[in-house]
């Protein structure tokens, strides 16, 4: 059972333009929201992590934002650029004794055309 | 990755065999996971360790075991490979365990034949 559903499962954009990807959730025990960047050949990296005491949260070019009430969360990547593309991943975590396990998103390729 | 090491990085093995991967980290982090990632999928958590000898199933655990004797090492063991295995596998640390987010190694790509 997919508890994080991520969309698109492919996106195409242009040098400067805005990339959004979106994620909702089912679990309302989670409460930390992480996004990972994943290039070829190499582990998924931490990009950006909210909770959702914020509706949103900003790192250089890269946004969250978080909409509780209706489970959805979402990634902005502003004035995106070729090395942005890669897969990126949403994910969820449970609080409480959740031992950090993560539930991910399928995944979105993200392909920045120069 | 700086600090988690997974090997091998690339393995070709025959069904019914039993194959073990490895992961190491000098990190001292408490909290380790294995995942598969597969098309469509995402990664999906296999087995997760809280601790040395700690560990418990994940997601998507059958026909899957693991160990972890020392602090440094989890191990990842398919008892009899499967076509369905065919998969990228990947461990990660957390020093956590909680909202902290995770450091992965650069997998290990199984093919079952």
């Amino acid at each position: 059972q997919q508890q994080v559903k991520q969309s698109p499962q492919s996106l195409i954009v242009q040098k400067g333009g805005i990339s959004i990807i979106n994620c909702a959730y089912e679990n309302t025990a989670f409460d930390y929201f992480p996004w990972y960047q994943q290039f070829p050949g190499k582990g998924p990296a931490l990009l950006i992590a909210i909770r959702p005491d914020v509706s949103e949260k900003k790192e250089g070019r890269f946004t969250i934002s978080f909409n509780k009430s209706a489970k959805q969360f979402s990634l902005h990547i502003m004035d995106s650029q070729p090395g942005d593309s890669a897969t990126y991943f949403c994910a969820a975590e449970a609080g409480g004794t959740s031992y950090g396990k993560l539930t991910f998103g399928q995944g979105t390729i993200l392909t920045v055309h120069p | 990755d700086a600090g988690i090491t997974q090997s091998p990085r690339h393995k070709v093995t025959e069904t019914g065999t039993p194959v073990t991967l490895r992961c190491h980290q000098t990190e001292n982090h408490r909290y380790m996971y294995w995942y598969r990632q597969d098309p469509g999928h995402g990664l999906r958590l296999i087995h997760y360790s809280y601790g040395v000898k700690d560990t418990d199933k994940g997601e998507v655990s059958d026909g899957y075991s693991v160990s972890r004797s020392k602090t440094e090492d989890f191990l990842l063991t398919l008892e009899s490979a499967t076509s369905s295995q065919t998969s990228v596998y990947f461990c990660a640390i957390s020093a956590s365990g909680a909202g902290a987010g995770y450091t992965f190694g650069s997998g290990t790509r199984l093919t079952v034949v």
